[in-house]
């Protein structure tokens, strides 16, 4: 099955710089990758989600990249705000199967 | 849309008890899946489904049975209950393989 690994499994960062976190997968056949937002005390949110015929996607302050070839991925949050403080997961999934979740990555914002 | 819903928000139990957590979503999604997450851990699939009449299993699936009579709800029961299932437990759905999954709010789950 899908195999979903995540780095790093903490991030600090300043106010007003960028994060960066980096996910690979093991099933070559995944082909939905989505990235998930939890806040203290609540369930995860989708923030950006990227299918395989797209290798980069933006929203605002948000982007993901994908690299089908070397079957990894990532977030990168520019101009970090106190607000993005939170633990956020990766995710991948193949068609007709089940979202397999990376380990988590708690990012702390510093004023 | 209320979107995905669960209950109860917070239970405690008896180790060697039953219970049954609640999950509904009124977005007519196929898929259903259940997660617990530990602290400082990860999501952990516990079952799925991918349509009424259709369940299987996820990573950690034992001490836990589910069932999808209907496309609605997906109940996650414990059979008996032990400490090692202290966890807050997630339900989800989403439409299809490839789509957006909707997360509940959780159910903080203690066994004494």
């Amino acid at each position: 099955g899908e195999n979903v690994e995540q780095h790093p499994s903490t991030l600090s960062v300043q106010e007003g710089d960028s994060a960066v976190i980096k996910c690979t997968y093991s099933d070559s056949a995944s082909n939905y990758f989505p990235w998930y937002k939890q806040e203290l005390g609540k369930g995860p949110q989708l923030i950006i989600d990227i299918r395989s015929n797209v290798g980069e996607k933006k929203d605002q302050r948000i982007a993901v990249t994908l690299n089908k070839t070397a079957k990894h991925f990532s977030l990168h949050i520019t101009e970090t705000q106190p607000e993005d403080s939170a633990v956020y997961f990766c995710a991948a999934a193949a068609a007709g199967n089940k979202l397999t979740f990376g380990g988590g990555t708690r990012v702390l914002v510093k004023p | 849309n209320a979107g995905v819903t669960q209950t109860p928000k917070f239970q405690v139990l008896k180790t060697g008890q039953s219970m049954t957590l609640q999950c509904a979503q009124d977005m007519n999604h196929e898929y259903m899946s259940w997660y617990r997450q530990d602290p400082g851990m990860g999501l952990r699939l516990i079952h799925y489904s991918v349509g009424a009449g259709i369940t299987d299993q996820g990573e950690v699936p034992n001490g836990y049975n589910v069932s999808r009579s209907t496309t609605e709800d997906f109940p996650l029961r414990l059979l008996s209950a032990a400490p090692s299932q202290t966890s807050v437990y997630f339900c989800a759905s989403r439409l299809g393989s490839a789509d957006t999954q909707y997360f509940g709010p959780g159910t903080r789950l203690t066994v004494l």
